[in-house]
């Protein structure tokens, strides 16, 4: 079985640009969430996705978005972007959303902005 | 607010000794979800182990286990017979809350020396 994929591996970006990264998760596995990743705060939940519907999100402004496609595939966005916005941006899926359903999480998509 | 705290940003051990990494939590709910992930080098993050707060035995997976202090809110990860390849970074996480919005702590860096 395939594991979880992120697309691109590694973005360059100047501020003010807008940025779009893709998760595909593991198949069958209908929740997708997404985590930016910085040395000084470890991992920062942004948002999860189960159904196409949001179903939680974290406290980022909204410049980050997301959306979630019938085949569960799942986008994120970040609209002007800021020097502060370089990190590691993880995605994790899983079966189901919530309790003790493990995550299974990719590659990630490193983001730098100059 | 949930959080999760890792004490220990560093740590360094030989190999085949035992090491223990720390993580406290706090949460007002009864029952939640607790969870250690292991990110090595350049690899994708996985799950070490998880426990069930309403479950008093400690979980075990093989070289691994916590130690589940519920009353402390403390859920520490041991590894026995440390290998070179347990060197990772190390994330305590926890679902703590109705939302299911999953929390991790800034990790544990933790080098097996040879």
């Amino acid at each position: 079985k395939a594991g979880v994929t992120q697309t691109p591996r590694y973005l360059i970006k100047t501020r003010g640009q807008q940025v779009t990264l893709s998760c595909s998760p593991i198949s069958g596995h209908r929740s997708v969430s997404w985590y930016q990743q910085t040395p000084g705060q470890g991992l920062q939940f942004l948002f999860e996705y189960f159904s196409e519907t949001q179903r939680n999100k974290g406290n980022f402004p909204g410049r980050f978005s997301g959306r979630q496609f019938s085949n569960s595939r799942s986008e994120m966005n970040v609209s002007t972007l800021e020097l502060g916005d370089s990190a590691l941006y993880l995605c994790a899926s899983s079966l189901a959303a919530g309790g003790p359903n493990e995550q299974f999480f990719g590659p990630g998509t490193r983001l730098t902005v100059l | 607010a949930q959080t999760v705290t890792q004490s220990q940003p560093e740590m360094s051990v030989q190999e085949a000794e035992t090491v223990t990494l720390s993580c406290t939590y706090d949460t007002s709910e009864n029952n939640y979800y607790l969870f250690w992930y292991k990110q090595p080098p350049s690899r994708q993050m996985i799950l070490v182990i998880r426990q069930e707060a309403y479950k008093q035995q400690n979980a075990t997976e093989n070289r691994f286990s916590v130690n589940f202090q519920k009353a402390a809110k403390s859920f520490s990860l041991k590894i026995s017979d440390s290998q070179l390849g347990d060197t990772a970074m190390y994330f305590c996480a926890g679902d703590m809350n109705r939302d299911d919005k999953i929390i991790f702590g800034k990790g544990t860096r933790l080098h097996i020396l040879p």
